[in-house]
């Protein structure tokens, strides 16, 4: 499969917490993106971090990419309530292939 | 305006009937895209729109039956489906395609229309 993983595939924390979720491929990629999924609902673009990009900051958000180990991590500081969604990564091949997604609850 | 729309919502439809999706964006978007999403699984490519001409098509049956008769819309004609095509359909579109251009795109999503097929 060209899909890409990611674990945790659920992870609940505490409100005001820091939340990491992790993706890892197969394929070779020029770019990495992230995308948000509240529930039954369209997704939202976060972040896209290049291949010769190691860092990447979006306020809350926090994106590495290793291409040496084919993985990316999210990282969302200060978690609130309103971070309770599902979390892609997705990538290029000859087509964008999404992850199979992180389902993140914040608790209160 | 960026903002992609889809409509219905909400779609129930029998195995004979004939229904259609839409979606429509504003952005100037050269790419258009749907997607096939299942329950707690992430989306599928479905086909992809360039110029408005099919660029790919991922081996969906017949059933499923695209169109896009100009730069802002995009259709998804439905015939004779089963119930396991129930799922979320998201509509997206991009700047332009990666595969043309040589660069990835932020998509931007619709809501999705919900199909249940009984």
């Amino acid at each position: 499969s060209q899909q890409g993983e990611e674990d945790p595939q659920a992870l609940s924390i505490q409100e005001g917490e820091n939340a990491t979720m992790n993706c890892s491929y197969k394929t070779s990629i020029n770019n990495l993106q992230w995308y948000r999924q509240n529930s039954g609902r369209g997704l939202v673009h976060l972040i896209l971090i290049r291949s010769n990009e190691r860092e990447k900051h979006s306020g809350r958000l926090r994106v590495t990419l290793d291409t040496s180990k084919k993985s990316s991590s999210l990282l969302i500081t200060a978690s609130r309530a309103a971070d309770t969604a599902s979390y892609f990564c997705a990538f290029r091949d000859d087509k964008i292939i999404f992850g199979k997604g992180t389902r993140l609850h914040i608790l209160p | 305006d960026t903002e992609v729309t889809q409509t219905p919502k909400h779609l129930v439809m029998g195995m004979t009937n004939k229904k259609s999706l839409k979606c429509e964006q504003h952005m100037g978007h050269r790419a258009m895209y749907w997607y096939k999403q299942k329950a707690k699984k992430p989306p599928e490519l479905m086909f992809v729109y360039s110029y408005e001409k099919l660029s790919i098509n991922e081996s969906v049956p017949s059933r499923f039956s695209p169109e896009c008769p100009n730069s802002s819309l995009l259709n998804l004609h439905l015939h004779a489906l089963q119930p396991e095509d129930s799922a979320l359909y998201l509509c997206a579109s991009s700047q332009d395609f990666a595969f043309v251009s040589g660069r990835a795109n932020e998509q931007f999503f619709g809501p999705g229309t919900r199909l249940t097929v009984l």
